[in-house]
């Protein structure tokens, strides 16, 4: 079956700080993987998707970047980060019939 | 992005009536729709996924799509306690996800 590795669970980060978050997938290969972005109170956002190492589309202009090394990698970084970037980051697969999500990272930037 | 519409509620129901929530989507080549269970705190859970016209049924629930119309609809039997939480549509159209707001139910003992 599918995993989905996400770290840390939670993240406190002072504005203007860098920021890496990993997600790693087992289980399948080449998969489709997302990042989504929850806001408090919001829905989700998608920010980044990929269909294969070094493939990366973007949906929304924003002080954030992502970057697929491996197969089973993705990543969601920032060189500056802004208040705004606060919420609930998501990583999700395409399993044939949905995105599987991992379980998240709640950041607060402060 | 992609216009995914829910009402955000909070929608409030008995124990063991039936639930309804909807969501509306402007984006004609949505191909599948999904929803998704969110409580707080925790990633969505993967409720159910329709691709054509008409009811599929799981259980406790149906999805309803309705492609003329543009909307689709969950309908949760015997609500229960448990199935409080916030439930999200979402829409495919080829490798992208979009999502609504989510429509916050409270099932009430």
């Amino acid at each position: 079956s599918q995993t989905i590795h996400q770290w840390p669970a939670t993240l406190v980060q002072p504005v203007g700080s860098p920021l890496s978050l990993e997600c790693t997938v087992e289980g399948t290969s080449n998969p489709n993987l997302y990042w989504y972005r929850q806001a408090a109170g919001r829905g989700l956002q998608l920010l980044f998707y990929s269909v294969g190492i070094g493939q990366i589309s973007s949906e929304v202009p924003q002080n954030l970047s992502a970057s697929r090394p491996q197969d089973r990698q993705f990543i969601l970084s920032s060189k500056k980060l802004l208040l705004s970037d606060s919420g609930f980051y998501l990583c999700a697969l395409f399993t044939g019939t949905g995105l599987f999500f991992g379980s998240g990272t709640q950041l607060s930037v402060l | 992005q992609k216009e995914v519409e829910q009402n955000s509620g909070p929608l409030s129901v008995p124990e063991g009536a039936i639930a309804s929530l909807n969501c509306t989507y402007s984006d004609r080549g949505s191909q599948s729709f999904f929803w998704y269970r969110q409580y707080s705190g925790k990633s969505p859970e993967l409720i159910m996924f329709i691709y054509s016209n008409g009811d599929k049924e799981d259980g406790r629930f149906t999805a309803q799509l309705n492609k003329a119309s543009q909307y689709v609809s969950l309908l949760i039997r015997d609500s229960q306690p448990s199935d409080s939480a916030t439930y999200l549509c979402a829409v495919n159209t080829g490798n992208q996800f979009y999502f609504g707001t989510g429509t916050s139910l409270t099932v009430i003992p």
